[in-house]
């Protein structure tokens, strides 16, 4: 079935650090990739999105790239904020749900 | 603002109890899911719901039901409440066949816990 490892965290960095995240996956098929962001006490919101190989996703100053001889969509970010602390969840799509990392929570300090 | 809106926010019960959580969308989504977020485990899918009148298993299903009551209501319930329950329950909706290439819109999430 389908799986999704992340790197445990937290990840603690301080201001204007580069920030990688990884994220590697099993799937049959060709699954979409996803980064959500979960800030604390809420939901998670879409961060950014790649569906086939070789697309890379962005948002907010994020990106990642759906690599498929790697099996891996690791977030990165060229200098990461205060704002920015929060959990990051990797996630793939079957054909109508999509299966979750267990998260990395980032804290940044100023 | 449109959404997925969950009822309640928090909830306290006694181990035994019954209650259910309730979850609305506003965005004309067919496909509705039920996930369970605890620490160290990530998000968990309890139930889904592709499209009205249907619902399938997922993960975690046991302890729990669900009701698709129209296309906009997706309920979760619990008929005997045990402390293993106690979690974050989080609502999420997308287009059918969509998650995909979409992904979901999620609600703000239920803090529920068993004592």
């Amino acid at each position: 079935g389908n799986s999704v490892t992340q790197m445990e965290g937290p990840v603690t960095l301080s201001e204007e650090a580069f920030l990688t995240i990884n994220c590697t996956y099993t799937a049959t098929g060709y699954p979409s990739l996803f980064w959500y962001v979960q800030y604390p006490g809420e939901g998670l919101q879409l961060l950014l999105k790649a569906t086939k190989a070789d697309d890379k996703g962005s948002n907010k100053g994020f990106e990642a790239t759906y690599r498929k001889e790697t099996t891996s969509f690791h977030l990165e970010k060229g200098s990461v904020q205060v704002s920015d602390s929060a959990v990051y969840f990797c996630a793939l799509s079957g054909y109508s749900t999509l299966t979750f990392g267990k998260g990395t929570m980032l804290l940044v300090s100023p | 603002n449109a959404g997925v809106t969950q009822t309640p926010k928090f909830q306290v019960l006694k181990t035994g109890q019954s209650m259910t959580l309730q979850c609305a969308q506003d965005m004309n989504h067919n496909s509705m899911y039920w996930y369970r977020q605890d620490p160290g485990m990530g998000l968990r899918l309890i139930y889904y719901s592709a499209s009205e009148g249907t619902t399938d298993k997922g993960e975690v299903p046991n302890g729990y039901n669900v009701s698709r009551l129209n296309k906009r209501e997706f309920s979760l319930r619990l008929e005997s409440a045990a402390p293993s329950q106690t979690s974050v329950y989080f609502c999420a909706s997308s287009e059918e066949g969509t998650a995909a290439n979409y992904g979901y819109t999620f609600g703000s999430g239920t803090r529920l816990t068993v004592v």
